[in-house]
């Protein structure tokens, strides 16, 4: 069965500038999820996914990062303005059912100048 | 903050040995999973061992838990080379059912 597909796999942009993500789960996995991975540092989760509900948004900085999951399937997570301090890799995982085992796309290398 | 908390923080250890990681959360969890990550890639599910039970196996590995402590320890036997990562424990549960939350990793280096 084919992966989590991400995209774009690196990003380079100056500080203050936006940028996006996008996200593709296995097909049929209702759960998804965004973490964030900082050079030495665990995953960071951003926010997870039901269906196109969110669940948990609570460490996601909701005065610069937004996601959405339309109609429950992809999902894009965007950053604007973008700081110095968000330069990490975006991880994107999705999962059959909720506390199940994660399944989880390349990333997305985001190095903010 | 991270709920698992890795150690050692980084081993090194020669092809064939067994690496041993810890891991320690603070909450009561429902399960707690192991992960590994090789550098620049996305983490691969290892093992799922839920809190009902203390002990689960899957090829070379061996994943031990033990709630009284809050602890959980992960096993290679016989490390090759490729085994070579960073190791990560992750807990769900507890009020936040469905949450994975990551500790810190624990960097394995498997010398040939």
């Amino acid at each position: 069965e084919a992966g989590v597909a991400q995209s774009p796999r690196y990003k380079i942009i100056e500080k203050r500038q936006s940028v996006a993500f996008w996200c593709n789960p296995i097909s049929g996995h209702a759960t998804l999820y965004w973490y964030q991975q900082i050079l030495g540092q665990g995953p960071k989760l951003l926010i997870q996914f039901q269906n196109n509900g969110v669940v948990d948004d609570s460490q996601l900085p909701k005065d610069r990062f937004s996601a959405e999951r339309l109609k429950g399937v992809d999902s894009t997570l965007k950053i604007q303005p973008a700081k110095l301090e968000d330069s990490a890799v975006y991880l994107c995982a999705s999962s059959p059912r909720e506390a199940g085992e994660l399944f989880f796309g390349e990333g997305s290398r985001l190095t903010v100048l | 903050s991270q709920q698992g908390e890795e150690d050692p923080q980084a081993l090194s250890i020669q092809e064939g040995e067994n690496a041993t990681m810890n891991c320690s959360y603070k909450t009561s969890i429902n399960n707690l999973q192991w992960y590994r990550q090789n550098s620049g890639r996305g983490l691969v599910h290892l093992i799922l061992i839920r809190s009902n039970e203390r002990e689960k196996h899957s090829g070379r590995l061996r994943v031990t838990l033990d709630t009284s402590k809050k602890s959980s320890s992960l096993l290679i036997t016989a490390s090759r080379a490729a085994d070579t990562a960073s190791y990560f424990c992750a807990t769900a549960g507890g009020t936040s059912y469905g949450k994975l939350t990551f500790g810190q990793g624990t960097i394995l280096t498997v010398h040939p």
